[in-house]
């Protein structure tokens, strides 16, 4: 089984700072994916990494295979990028395996 | 289109009850997903289904839970006993494809169970 860690946990940064957060797992995957979770419980999709990057807006999403590992960035942060971020991984038939997740603040 | 349809959105119920969750995927989409989401073990897969076959089960706790997909546009999630443990959002997700492509995910079904 997999195993999805994320950092930082909790984080808290001013308006208009570049964010940061990292996932790391330990088997290799067919696909990654990065989630977010508003305060009020919905989840959105943002991305589904195999290789490479991806960028939609202000977000950027980054994925090393060798060294599984993926970041998720966000430039010019605002406070309504506030949310849950999830890191989470699989495909095929085994179905997703999440990280704990990294609530993030942003603050005016 | 309307998303992935959840109902009921809350549900309060005691301990011993049957609960049922239901979900109304995306249509077009031929796989489904059930998560459970917790405090301490956040979020979860419980089931996997593909084109109304269950594909990956091993995240169901025990006997307790059950889950079908008759058909292509619902499933339904029940808990018989439901028990205090119970208690957390549940989500349903649906998409084209394998796990690994995009999933789209229902707004969930929070359950407490008294």
């Amino acid at each position: 089984k997999n195993e999805v860690e994320q950092s930082p946990q909790n984080l808290t940064a001013q308006e208009g700072e570049f964010i940061t957060i990292n996932c790391s797992y330990s088997v290799g995957i067919s696909a990654l994916h990065w989630l977010q979770q508003h305060p009020g419980g919905g989840i959105v999709s943002l991305f589904m990494l195999s290789s490479g990057k991806k960028k939609h807006g202000r977000l950027i999403a980054t994925i090393n295979i060798q060294e599984k590992h993926s970041s998720l960035h966000i430039t010019a942060s605002h406070p309504r990028d506030s949310a849950v971020y999830i890191c989470a991984v699989g495909g095929g038939a085994d179905g997703l395996t999440f990280g704990k997740g990294t609530h993030l603040i942003i603050q005016p | 289109d309307a998303g992935v349809i959840q109902s009921p959105r809350h549900e309060v119920t005691e301990m011993g009850q049957e609960v049922t969750l239901r979900c109304k995927p995306i249509s077009g989409h031929n796989s489904l997903f059930w998560y459970r989401q917790t405090m301490m073990r956040g979020l979860e897969l419980l089931i996997y289904f593909n084109n109304n076959v269950p594909i990956d089960d091993s995240g169901m706790p025990e006997d307790r839970f059950s889950a079908k997909m008759p058909n292509a546009s619902f499933s339904t999630l029940k808990i018989q006993p439901s028990e205090p443990r119970d208690s957390a959002v549940y989500f349903c997700a649906s998409n084209v494809g394998t796990s690994g492509n995009i999933q789209y995910f229902g707004a969930g079904t929070r359950l407490s169970v008294l």
